[in-house]
């Protein structure tokens, strides 16, 4: 059964960092591309961040302007979102969620996500 | 990246059938056929309900099914049943690489 199991998330003041992380299982996870997608209060899914099987090409959504930072670390089947300089407008649940097809880092369809983690910027 | 266009809700009674739509350009929804739709309850992770258009993954009922013309994709639930009051969200690759709509809130009467 695949799981993924987001953490991390929490109270930030804005301007500060953090580290999310997705614990994946049942598959395997260096085949697939992943990808984080956010949900501010409210507010509908915005595609954030992708990045290949092998961890060698990454995506990012335009509106980030270089703050937020993908990784993935095979050998613990996790993945990663560093976050810096963090705004109020970052607020939001954030998703992990697994390509569809293996062997691929063209990212089109996300079979699976995780709970999602929260992420508050505020003073 | 601009987010596709879906109608923010939509209704329906009991065994009826409803279509949303989902608009973009010839850059995503018109020039691949990698459209996906998205089911979510409030407060919980969204669920793939179609992909590639036109394609179910295995378990979603084929009360929902997918198209596409044009520019415009469109999710139509036939046969509407209590449970299927939901968001739902269309998504497209956009070589960039993907695009997701805006939402729609499907209320069953």
């Amino acid at each position: 059964e695949v799981q993924l199991l987001e953490s991390g998330g929490g109270l930030v003041q804005p301007g500060g960092s953090l580290r999310l992380s997705c614990a994946a299982s049942g598959f395997t996870f260096s085949s697939y591309a992943m990808s984080w997608v956010r949900q501010a209060p409210g507010k509908g899914l915005e595609w954030v961040s992708a990045i290949g099987g092998s961890g060698g090409t990454t995506y990012y959504a335009d509106s980030l302007k270089g703050r937020f930072t993908i990784s993935r670390d095979n050998s613990k089947n996790t993945l990663y979102l560093q976050m810096n300089s963090l705004r109020a407008e970052d607020t939001a649940v954030y998703y992990c969620a697994k390509d569809l097809r293996p062997l691929t880092t063209v990212i089109t369809v996300f079979d699976y996500w995780g709970q999602g983690t929260l992420v508050t910027v505020s003073s | 990246q601009s987010a596709l266009t879906q109608p923010r809700s939509v209704s329906g009674s009991p065994g009826q059938s409803v279509t949303i739509s989902c608009t973009g350009t010839s850059s995503d929804v018109g020039g691949y056929n990698y459209v996906s739709w998205y089911q979510q309850y409030p407060g919980k992770a969204p669920k793939l309900m179609i992909y590639d258009v036109s394609k179910r993954p295995s378990g979603v009922p084929d009360r929902f099914s997918g198209s596409k013309s044009g520019n415009t994709a469109s999710l139509t639930i036939s046969g509407l049943q209590a449970e299927d009051e939901a968001d739902y969200y269309c998504c497209s690759y956009a070589g960039s690489p993907v695009v997701f709509g805006g939402g729609t809130k499907l209320t069953v009467l």
